[in-house]
């Protein structure tokens, strides 16, 4: 069990184009979903921190307005990146939590390249 | 301030003990988490330490001191798939994680 699944694993755009990226968990319902950011060879950095119907928690430095996310639903969380640039190329992960917090179920990834 | 130390890279021989360490520094502190990474993938999880002592699964094992602020995991009869990135993460008092920068592994047959 605890499976999460990440939609698309890859994704190649245009300068100013948005794009969606889809978190959901298969099996078990997310109480918080957490969005990171991984560059090549670094560790990952937390973006936001979002839970089922209210508002996401963004870490300091993280554009809100960038990178908009919904947590819809206890098993599916949306990050949007809005005109993206070539610096937002990246690794994405998303991972889901249930209740006791005590382990995060990672997505596979999204590898996103900005031409 | 919050920090996980680890170190950047080791290399081991296939068959042989390797522990890789790691110092942490949480606000609070809600256990110790070890991740393994291999290129171009997500994390996927290893083990959790919360009590000081060794928690043993198979051929990997992790150790956590709450008092030195030091956990290590040693991953036993090494083979060739173990070559991947290790991340250290603990969680801190807001059920945060803070992580490492990662240990990469290389196997040598």
């Amino acid at each position: 069990g605890a499976v999460v699944s990440q939609h698309p694993s890859r994704v190649i755009c245009k300068s100013g184009t948005s794009v969606k990226i889809e978190c959901r968990s298969l099996d078990f319902q997310a109480t918080t979903m957490f969005w990171y950011r991984q560059f090549p060879k670094q560790s990952l950095m937390l973006m936001a921190t979002s839970n089922e119907g209210s508002k996401a928690t963004y870490e300091q430095g993280v554009e809100k307005d960038k990178f908009l996310i919904n947590h819809a639903s206890l098993t599916l969380s949306t990050l949007t990146v809005t005109s993206a640039h070539p610096e937002d190329s990246s690794f994405y992960i998303c991972s889901a939590g249930r209740g006791d917090y005590n382990e995060q179920f990672f997505g596979p990834g999204t590898r996103l390249t900005v031409l | 301030g919050q920090n996980i130390d680890q170190p950047t890279e080791m290399t081991a021989t296939e068959g042989a003990i390797v522990q890789i360490n790691c110092t942490y520094q949480t606000s609070g502190f809600n256990g110790l988490f070890w991740y393994q990474q291999h290129a171009g993938e997500a994390p996927t999880f290893l083990s959790y330490n919360v009590l000081d002592g060794l928690e043993e699964k198979g051929r990997f094992s992790s150790f956590l001191s709450r008092s030195k602020g030091y956990s290590y995991l040693l991953l036993k009869e090494l083979q060739m798939k173990d070559s991947a990135s290790y991340l250290c993460a603990g969680m801190d008092s807001n059920y945060q994680l803070i992580w490492g920068a990662g240990t990469k592994l290389i196997i040598k047959p």
